[in-house]
């Protein structure tokens, strides 16, 4: 049972690139959503999913899309990357929703130079 | 959106001794309150949780606790053991409608001294 899978685990963009973060989860869970660690600032909402074909802002949603075709994937787009989104990124998936009961993959470490 | 400040930053215990974080929030509606242990290299693990309408909840070494008139909760574990060492994040939900986001404290780094 592998839970939640994000690739890659590292990754390193120029400024204006763009790329996808993806992330899996093989437990059936309705919700997912995408969180941004930063030191000193805790974890913060990106973009969340209900089921597929549902998608909704979070706290911090600017430079960031999302979509949801299948139960299983999440995947995170960033347009135009932006030395701003130096973080650690984490998907998360959920039974319930409300953002109750989170289960975390182990994160992807993205620096834009 | 919801202030949650955590408390303290870092934490040092000798093993076997009890460990004690607090977080404090601003939406006095706010229904439900989670802690997540988080592992070097690894992504946030929940360990307890807890909805408004209940004043403490145990599993084990772990409980948490609840003052909804002063605003505060507290994660509490006794008698440590060194893999209790990790960062441990409270985080609040609020009560609006549609309220998916949960507000996350900054975080306390907990270390055990064997």
């Amino acid at each position: 049972n592998a839970g939640v899978t994000q690739t890659p685990k590292f990754q390193v963009l120029k400024t204006g690139q763009s790329m996808t973060l993806q992330c899996a989860q093989d437990m059936n869970h309705e919700y997912m959503s995408w969180y941004r660690q930063d030191p000193g600032m805790g974890l913060r909402l990106i973009h969340y999913s209900v089921g597929a074909g549902i998608t909704d802002q979070g706290e911090v949603p600017n430079g960031y899309n999302v979509s949801r075709s299948t139960t299983e994937d999440f995947p995170l787009r960033l347009l135009s990357a932006a030395p701003s989104q130096t973080s650690v990124y984490f998907c998360a998936s959920s039974p319930g929703g409300w953002g109750e009961k989170l289960f975390f993959g182990s994160g992807t470490q993205l620096s834009v130079l | 959106g919801e202030n949650v400040e955590q408390h303290p930053s870092t934490l040092s215990v000798q093993e076997g001794d009890s460990a004690v974080i607090k977080c404090t929030y601003s939406d006095s509606a706010s229904n439900y309150f989670p802690w997540y242990k988080q592992e070097l290299g690894k992504g946030p693990q929940l360990i307890i949780d807890i909805r408004s309408n209940v004043g403490e909840k145990k599993d084990q070494r772990i409980a948490v606790t609840l003052n909804k008139t002063a605003k505060h909760f507290s994660l509490h574990i006794t008698e440590t053991q060194p893999e209790d060492s990790a960062v441990y994040f409270c985080a609040v939900r609020p009560a609006q409608t549609g309220a998916n986001n949960l507000f996350f404290g900054t975080g306390t780094r907990l270390t055990v001294i064997p």
